[in-house]
């Protein structure tokens, strides 16, 4: 089945504790990206990768890194996450030339 | 101003009506347009993509207007299935996607 898997889907942690939010596709997608979701603010993208060993900043990259050493897989990490990085986390995958964008089922963050 | 706006709604509908959105953005470079779907708590699933000459899927019509900048959503026979939030998306090419804030859409038996 074709698919994005996250994990974990919930996290519930402390500030400066680092983490790192998997991401995997399935699709053999060029195009990955990280969003997150809040309330009345909707998705805002942290960071996109077109390729392997090429990522890049989205609109609020501040605060998380990323990496793509292969191209099923689009970790996000949090080196000292703080109690502004609590949201919804969405991974989306593509293929590059086409905008339609898969989502993985998203992570629940709550930074105490 | 925002680089795409929606009416964040809610949308209350009786079961059979027609309802239509709105979105518009900003940036007139923008070359892809989409509507996304998505339920409480999931993951936004792509509804349909936006073309200039407009398009239709079943009881949804998209259309696209580039000289006002804005894209439209019209949906017929509303079902109570299709209680959901409705996002926007515009897309400057591969790199730059802005989504909208969604709206929402609450149909009523």
């Amino acid at each position: 089945e074709a698919q994005v898997t996250q994990n974990p889907r919930y996290l519930i942690t402390v500030t400066g504790k680092k983490l790192t939010v998997t991401c995997s596709q399935n699709m053999n997608h060029e195009y990955m990206s990280w969003y997150r979701q809040d309330p009345g603010l909707g998705l805002r993208q942290i960071y996109y990768s077109m390729n392997v060993e090429a990522t890049d900043k989205g609109d609020v990259p501040e605060g998380y890194k990323v990496s793509r050493k292969e191209k099923r897989n689009f970790p996000l990490i949090l080196e000292s996450p703080s109690p502004n990085q609590t949201s919804l986390y969405f991974c989306a995958s593509s293929l590059t030339g086409q905008r339609r964008e898969f989502f993985g089922p998203g992570t629940r963050l709550t930074v105490l | 101003r925002k680089e795409v706006e929606q009416d964040p709604g809610p949308f209350n509908v009786p079961e059979g009506a027609t309802v239509a959105f709105n979105c518009t953005y900003s940036n007139s470079a923008s070359q892809s347009f989409f509507w996304y779907r998505q339920d409480c708590r999931k993951e936004p699933k792509l509804l349909m993509s936006v073309y200039s000459s407009g398009n239709e899927d079943g009881r949804f019509t998209a259309q696209l207007n580039r000289a006002s900048q804005y894209i439209s959503l019209l949906i017929r026979d509303s079902k109570l299935s299709d209680s959901a939030t409705y996002l926007c998306v515009v897309s400057g090419g591969y790199q730059k996607v802005t989504f909208g804030t969604g709206t929402k859409l609450q149909v009523i038996p």
